[in-house]
């Protein structure tokens, strides 16, 4: 089964507002990353937070880890309509370091 | 610089026809992995190889087998195809070790009929 599981499945905003996606993880792991993918595109990497990191940025994004409850938010702040695509968190576990598991993704639309 | 390249973009088999999906990576790096993409299924892991010569399965291996003769190539082949099969499958590579991000190729979109 997959390792994480993003919430919302589908997200919808206006341009300008900020938007948040969810990912829980089941098991423990070394480090969590978000992608992007356009559609019809590849994956694209858009930041990397380690086990023992809280929180971090990345110009308009935020990520923050919270290893007690197994979750990571990723916040996308002033979006854009470019920033449509679809959002994805992926693991990579202690004990399994060399697998990259994905969750399922959320679709972040923007409307101009 | 062009990074990840999967050959062919586009397949379409019959049912039975085998087939093999190229990717190849012009970074030097160790790791290598193919994922197949289903809607509302997000990624999941077929196979993966952590350096020249070798190979592991990954989540849904059955039906695939893989190999890495050289370090810069990861072929996926499909023996005998399923309409099971019928995905869009993407490589990516990574310089190796546990915090290295993946970079991805365009994807193959196979469709067995």
């Amino acid at each position: 089964s997959q390792q994480g599981e993003e919430d919302p499945q589908a997200l919808s905003i206006q341009e300008g507002e900020n938007a948040t996606m969810n990912c829980s993880y089941k098991t423990s792991i070394n480090n969590l990353q978000w992608y992007r993918q356009n559609s019809g595109r590849g994956l694209v990497h858009l930041i990397l937070i380690r086990s023992n990191e809280r929180e971090k940025h990345s110009g308009r994004l935020r990520v923050t880890l919270d290893t007690s409850k197994k979750s990571s938010s990723l916040l996308i702040t002033a979006s854009r309509a470019a920033d449509t695509a679809s959002y994805f968190c992926a693991t990579v576990g202690r004990g399994s370091a060399r697998q990259l598991t994905f969750g399922s993704g959320t679709q972040l639309t923007v409307l101009p | 610089n062009a990074g990840v390249t999967q050959t062919p973009k586009f397949r379409v088999l019959k049912t039975g026809q085998s087939m093999t999906l190229l990717c190849a990576q012009d970074m030097n790096h160790e790791y290598m992995y193919w994922y197949r993409q289903d809607p509302g299924m997000g990624l999941r892991l077929i196979h993966y190889s952590v350096g020249e010569g070798t190979t592991a399965k990954g989540e849904v291996p059955d039906g695939y087998n893989v190999s890495r003769l050289k370090k810069q190539n990861f072929l996926l082949g499909l023996e005998s195809a399923a309409p099971s099969q019928t995905s869009v499958y993407f490589c990516a590579s990574s310089v190796g070790g546990t915090n290295t991000e993946a970079f991805f190729g365009q994807g193959t979109r196979l469709t067995v009929v």
